[in-house]
């Protein structure tokens, strides 16, 4: 069975500093991999996702995600962010079939 | 846009009771899912469909029951609710296996 590894349950940073919060994956075969935002009292939205092709993937609101097959990682990056990016981040990912695993999710605090 | 509605956004049950929780999607996605979401626990899957009357456990199906009688349309049971099924509920579609799935704005259950 895979699992889904995000290393930092809470994330406390400063306005305009940059930000990566860290997914680690097991998984032996080919993986869909996702960042999904949850937003105080609102459901799940993408961010972005890598499914094949370039190892760097650039999602909404700046942010961008890099795949390592080598380390199994799939850590999530802005170099800047504002208030409005604090909210819940989940790494999740996809082996086979629909069933997607999710990670147990990163608080980003961001501080003024 | 993708739209991923559920029936209540706060519900408050007694123990025992028999509780359905229903969400509808309007875009023709064949693929529906119910999690639950528990803090430090990330997203758990229960149940899903990939069809109209088609099911699967997903990796929590203990005390649980759903129905797919129509495409857009997926119910989660919980046949007699019990203290510890106190949580957040989501609901989410998706089109395709490489498709990312989509969500709606969660039902948050309270059982005393």
């Amino acid at each position: 069975a895979q699992s889904v590894t995000q290393l930092d349950s809470q994330v406390p940073v400063f306005e305009e500093a940059p930000v990566e919060l860290r997914c680690n994956y097991s998984s032996s075969v080919s993986v869909y991999l996702f960042w999904y935002v949850q937003y105080p009292n609102q459901g799940l939205q993408l961010l972005l996702k890598y499914l094949s092709g370039s190892t760097l993937v650039k999602g909404i609101n700046g942010f961008e995600a890099e795949f390592n097959k080598s380390q199994t990682s799939f850590h999530l990056r802005k170099p800047s962010v504002h208030i409005s990016d604090t909210a819940e981040y989940f790494c999740a990912v996809r082996a086979a079939g629909n069933k997607l695993t999710f990670g147990g999710g990163t608080r980003v605090l961001v501080k003024p | 846009d993708v739209k991923v509605t559920q029936s209540s956004r706060y519900l408050v049950k007694r123990t025992g009771e028999k509780v359905f929780l229903e969400c509808v999607q309007d875009m023709d996605h064949e693929n529906m899912f119910w999690y639950r979401q528990d803090p430090g626990l990330g997203l758990r899957l229960i149940y899903f469909s990939y069809d109209v009357k088609m099911k699967e456990k997903g990796d929590i199906p203990e005390g649980y029951s759903v129905s797919r009688e129509k495409k857009e349309r997926f119910s989660l049971i919980l046949e007699s609710a019990s203290t510890n099924q106190t949580s957040m509920y989501l609901c989410a579609s998706s089109l395709g296996n490489r498709e990312e799935q989509y969500f709606g704005p969660g039902t948050r259950l309270t059982v005393t």
